[in-house]
């Protein structure tokens, strides 16, 4: 099976913008979870989806959102981006009922 | 506290020596643990996962879990210049953290040949 993809790899962008941000999970795969991994505070938990519903978030601002479709694809989108917003942001996907994520290769996101 | 803590290192080894890395987590509701690989510029990559108590082998490497004392830890058996990179634990907590992984910082294993 293919593992998960991200789109794109990278991104260049200035403050104030948006950026979107693509995941297609693993075939089969329902649920999918990002993440954001910073020098400084590592890899901590955005949110999860699964079903098209998010079921976790995590304690980031309104400017972090997210959705999924019915095949399971998932974007973020980051609103009137901030420096502090520079990072590495990972998807993970897993099967229905089962808790292991399988991470994709990520996209760094830079803002300038 | 840390939900989940990792020494950072680096933990430094010779080559063919046992690795130990450990974790320490805070959630008594956690019932998933997690090791991943993560190489310099790379996403991370499952090692194992354990969810009972003992040992849990695969190939050269074992996870072992104590629930009571909160701690998890990994052993690389004849470790490999190959196998320097960061380890790190991640942990699902009790109820309602569906999907939700806790990682620690992560430990830093360094191989010398």
């Amino acid at each position: 099976k293919a593992g998960v993809t991200q789109t794109p790899r990278y991104l260049i962008k200035t403050r104030g913008q948006q950026v979107t941000l693509s995941c297609s999970p693993i075939s089969g795969h329902r649920s999918v979870s990002w993440y954001q991994q910073t020098p400084g505070q590592g890899l901590q938990f955005l949110f999860e989806y699964f079903s098209e519903t998010q079921r976790n978030k995590g304690n980031f601002p309104g400017r972090f959102s997210g959705r999924q479709f019915s095949n399971s694809r998932s974007e973020m989108n980051v609103s009137t981006l901030e420096l502090g917003d520079s990072a590495l942001y990972l998807c993970a996907s897993s099967e229905q009922g089962r808790e292991t994520q399988y991470f994709g290769p990520g996209t760094r996101l830079l803002v300038l | 506290q840390k939900e989940v803590e990792q020494n950072s290192g680096p933990l430094s080894v010779p080559e063919g020596a046992i690795a130990s890395l450990n974790c320490t987590y805070s959630d008594r509701g956690s019932q998933s643990f997690f090791w991943y690989r993560q190489y310099s510029g790379k996403s991370p990559e499952l090692i194992m996962s354990i969810y009972s108590n003992g040992d849990k082998e695969d190939g050269r490497f074992t996870a072992q879990l104590n629930k009571a004392s909160q701690y998890v830890s990994l052993l690389i058996r004849d470790s490999q210049p190959s196998d320097s990179a960061t380890y790190l634990c991640a942990v699902i907590g009790g109820s309602g953290n569906t999907g939700k992984l806790i990682f620690g910082q992560g430990t830093t294993l360094q191989v010398k040949p």
